[in-house]
């Protein structure tokens, strides 16, 4: 069984620019759900996709957006970057639509630095 | 708003003693709970869940209980092993047409050989 992979492990970027994260969810998981976690913070949810339509979404602005694709990988993409935006990026992927919570697995995350 | 609260955000416990990882909800609206496990470097690992129709629910060394009328959880580890050091994460939800857990600040576990 192969688990939640994430890419890349490291991210640099500066202020303004834009930045994709890429996640393959483990087999047989057809939702996917992104997290931002900031320093010494919980994991905070950004959105959720299901069946490659958002699913849900948190109290992020619009310049975080995502795709979800018909093998249920999954990109985060990030506009207009800030320093705030400095965090580490979890994908988890999970069996079940919206009515039907299974545990999320999550892979290792995406380490982005913006300076 | 945090609606999922961790207190303690470290706690150290001796091997083969138990520890006690705390946490608290305000929102009576949720009836799924969870654990996660976070090492360094590493995503969270699933460790065990409640729903709210139950108090208890045990799988090997770990036990959660559920306090839905202190909106209070609590995760026992018995008996502590030095692997299980770690950042332990608290998580609720709703089973009903919602997507998304809230997770707590989470609480630093040192387990002293």
């Amino acid at each position: 069984e192969t688990g939640v992979t994430q890419s890349p492990t490291h991210l640099i970027k500066t202020r303004g620019q834009q930045v994709t994260l890429r996640c393959s969810s483990q087999s047989g998981h057809n939702t996917v759900s992104w997290y931002q976690q900031a320093l010494g913070q919980g994991p905070q949810f950004i959105f959720q996709y299901y069946r490659e339509e958002e699913n849900g979404r948190g109290n992020f602005p619009p310049r975080f957006s995502g795709l979800q694709f018909p093998n249920y990988s999954s990109e985060l993409n990030v506009n207009a970057l800030e320093l705030d935006d400095s965090a580490l990026y979890l994908c988890a992927s999970s069996f079940g639509g919206a009515t039907y919570n299974s545990p999320l697995h999550f892979g290792n995350g995406t380490r982005l630095t913006v300076t | 708003d945090q609606q999922v609260k961790q207190n303690s955000p470290s706690l150290s416990v001796q091997e083969g003693r138990i520890s006690i990882l705390n946490c608290d909800y305000t929102n009576s609206m949720f009836d799924y709970f969870l654990w996660y496990k976070k090492y360094p470097a590493e995503g969270p690992t699933f460790l065990i869940s409640i729903s709210s129709i139950k108090d208890k629910n045990e799988d090997g060394r770990f036990t959660v209980f559920l306090n839905k009328s202190a909106k209070h959880l609590s995760l026992h580890i018995v008996p502590s092993q030095p692997g299980d050091s770690a950042v332990y994460f608290c998580a609720a939800t709703f089973t009903s047409g919602t997507y998304k857990y809230i997770f707590g600040t989470g609480t630093r576990l040192k387990v002293l050989a």
